[in-house]
């Protein structure tokens, strides 16, 4: 199955700094979605982006779609410490109603 | 703000035994759904269900595993006879409508399950 790819693997930054992380993904989708998980718990839905959508903000956050190249990025700007977490994109496909397809992760880590 | 709740939070098990890990999802969801990830790996779908029946499973989700939905709030995942393999976090989420092409998922904090 296709799946997605973040990238870099591990994020290191000041707070304060911006932060930004990369996934990429194989076949046409129907949204491509931001999760954050601190360590040992739950994943926590961050920001939904539509095929039909190039770009979304919430707060802090910004993410951008280019479905021609199968990617995405999500920044995070003026960081602070309990930003410190891993970042997951998922993705919706065309042929799922209900499947996520996961990538592995950027852990980012915010030094105070 | 209503959240997924899992129980137990940890279970260790032998290899062989039968487990059955709990989930409350927000009581106006519809979508159920459960996903493990192993230690180090990435996230992997188990299994969704709709409308008292499972409206998408993957391969990992073979004979040995089952859902339910035992009454108005809980969902529960059955796994049979364990295997060393299956030692995971399982997470179960749900969401509001129309499945991952419309509403994102809720999840809870998850059960690590040990399989000694």
């Amino acid at each position: 199955s296709q799946q997605g790819e973040e990238d870099p693997q591990a994020l290191s930054i000041q707070e304060g700094e911006n932060a930004t992380m990369n996934c990429s993904y194989k076949t046409s989708i129907n949204n491509l979605q931001w999760y954050r998980q601190n360590s040992g718990r739950g994943l926590v839905h961050l920001i939904l982006i539509r095929s039909n959508e190039r770009e979304k903000h919430s707060g802090r956050l910004r993410v951008t779609l280019d479905t021609s190249k199968k990617s995405s990025s999500l920044l995070i700007t003026a960081s602070r410490a309990a930003d410190t977490a891993s970042y997951f994109c998922a993705t919706a496909h065309m042929d799922s109603n209900y499947q996520l397809i996961w990538g592995a992760g950027t852990k980012l880590i915010i030094k105070p | 703000e209503p959240e997924v709740t899992q129980t137990p939070s940890h279970q260790v098990t032998q290899m062989g035994q039968e487990v059955i890990l709990r989930c409350v999802p927000i009581s106006n969801h519809l979508y159920f759904y459960w996903y493990r990830q192993i230690l180090g790996q990435k996230v992997e779908f188990l299994v969704s269900f709709y409308n008292n029946e499972i409206s998408e499973k993957s391969e990992i989700f073979d004979d040995q595993f089952s859902v339910e939905r035992p009454d108005g709030s809980n969902f529960t995942l059955k796994i049979r006879s364990t295997k060393l393999e299956d030692s995971a976090m399982y997470f179960c989420a749900s969401s509001e409508v129309g499945g991952t092409g419309v509403s994102p998922l809720h999840f809870g904090n998850g059960t690590r399950l040990t399989v000694t």
